[in-house]
């Protein structure tokens, strides 16, 4: 498998503009995660989906962030206005249970995002 | 609520030198799930094992053991004579089975290994 796929790996992008990250999750995994990291919060949750479905969505800083999953295949994260303070790693991950066992998150290369 | 504690921000050792990173974990759950992860600095996150709260067998693979202890809530990870590819920051991270299905990471224990 080749494992969860981000879209871009880096972003540069000025105050203001549109922000939309990538992430085709593995195959057969029905979770699908979208993490932040930075260097003063470390590791947040954003939004997860079970299903295609936006399950907890408490993470997400504010209006400007959106998030969606149009099929099993594909999320994406938009930012809308960008600005400085956005500038993070975006990880995208998916998981799956199997037999009621939760399983390992596996996790994407991540999209490097400045805001300029 | 839960939680997941790494106390130790930074550890550098000399290669060779056994490390243990401390992870403790805070959760209600009578079932949920332990992760450590390995992040390199090239900045992927890389699993390295899961242990579900009925196991607590000890674990070892090659270099690598954890240590799983209920009664003091920790799920600590050795790693025995170090070398320099171990340099990395190092996660734990706790999945509860009430509530809503989220992996918590603690924040870290950056590990440098010197030659």
């Amino acid at each position: 498998d080749a494992g969860v796929i981000q879209s871009p790996r880096h972003e540069v992008t000025e105050m203001g503009q549109e922000v939309t990250l990538r992430c085709k999750p593995i195959s057969g995994h029905d979770y699908l995660f979208w993490y932040r990291q930075t260097m003063m919060r470390g590791l947040e949750l954003l939004i997860y989906f079970n299903n295609n479905v936006p399950i907890d969505d408490s993470g997400m800083p504010e209006d400007r962030f959106s998030a969606k999953m149009p099929n099993a295949s594909f999320s994406t994260l938009k930012i809308q206005p960008s600005e400085p303070r956005d500038s993070a790693v975006y990880f995208c991950a998916s998981s799956r249970k199997i037999q009621g066992t939760r399983t390992e998150a596996f996790f994407g290369q991540g999209t490097r995002l400045t805001v300029v | 609520a839960q939680k997941v504690t790494q106390a130790q921000t930074e550890i550098s050792v000399v290669e060779k030198e056994d490390v243990t990173l401390d992870c403790v974990y805070e959760t209600r759950d009578t079932t949920y799930y332990l992760f450590w992860y390995k992040q390199p600095p090239s900045g992927e996150l890389v699993f390295l094992i899961r242990r579900n709260s009925f196991d607590e067998q000890n674990e070892i693979s090659g270099r690598y053991s954890w240590n799983f202890q209920k009664s003091t809530s920790s799920f600590n990870f050795t790693i025995t004579a170090s070398q320099v590819v171990d340099s990395a920051v190092y996660f734990c991270a706790l999945s509860g089975t009430s509530g809503t299905y989220k992996y918590i990471f603690g924040t870290g224990t950056r590990l440098k290994v010197l030659a």
